[in-house]
């Protein structure tokens, strides 16, 4: 079926140190891959998307590339502020618009000034 | 910028007893969508609306969870009897092919304790 596997966290990173979180997706089909993040008390928000291989994804820093070789989507922040402390959800979607999302544990990220 | 309501924001019952949530997506969005999120994990969906009809609920416990979207709105999710595992984040999403081709947006969903 489809998954989608992340680093477990916590991931504890002083302020402005390079982030990266590792996440892998099963191959079935032509998947659109995405990562969420989730601030403590909100909702799931979009951060940044990929619909197909070699596509990046990019925003507020965070950028992720659609690896099909490696079906991999790892996200990376080159200098993390404390207010991306954050839970980073990796999603897998199917290739045909408006169907589930399937998504990753969730990684915890802590940013100490 | 317009945003997914629920209602209420946190909620706690006893075992076996009733309960319900909210959801109002935004206007426009035709599909919505109820995920369930323990701690810890990802959300899983329950329910996927497409307007008023039911078009996955592969994952709905259907024994003790309902749903119902009845004029293709606002919906609600109901447990009963809630059950001691139900204890969880309640998430609901709503989309549209014509806001960026039916990215999703969720609310700030709803958190069950159940005693």
């Amino acid at each position: 079926g489809n998954s989608v596997t992340q680093m477990e966290g916590p991931v504890t990173l002083s302020e402005e140190a390079f982030l990266t979180i590792n996440c892998t997706y099963t191959a079935t089909g032509y998947p659109s891959l995405f990562w969420y993040v989730q601030y403590p008390g909100e909702g799931l928000q979009l951060l940044l998307k990929a619909t197909k291989a070699d596509d990046k994804g990019s925003n507020k820093g965070f950028e992720a590339t659609y690896r099909k070789e490696t079906t991999s989507f790892h996200l990376e922040k080159g200098s993390v502020q404390v207010s991306d402390s954050a839970v980073y959800f990796c999603a897998r979607a199917p290739a045909a618009a408006g169907n589930k999302l399937t998504f990753g544990g969730g990684t915890r990220v802590l940013v100490k000034p | 910028e317009a945003e997914v309501a629920q209602s209420p924001r946190y909620k706690i019952t006893e075992k076996s007893q009733a309960v319900a949530f909210w959801c109002d997506p935004i206007s426009g969005h035709a599909t919505l969508y109820w995920y369930r999120q323990i701690l810890g994990q990802g959300p899983e969906l329950l329910v996927q609306f497409q307007d008023e009809s039911v078009v996955d609920d592969s994952q709905l416990p259907k024994d003790r969870f309902s749903a119902e979207r009845l004029k293709g709105v606002d919906s609600t999710l109901k447990i009963q009897p809630a059950e001691l595992g139900d204890s969880a984040m309640y998430l609901c999403a709503s989309s549209s092919y014509r806001d960026r081709g039916y990215e999703q947006y969720f609310g700030p969903g709803t958190r069950l304790t159940v005693t």
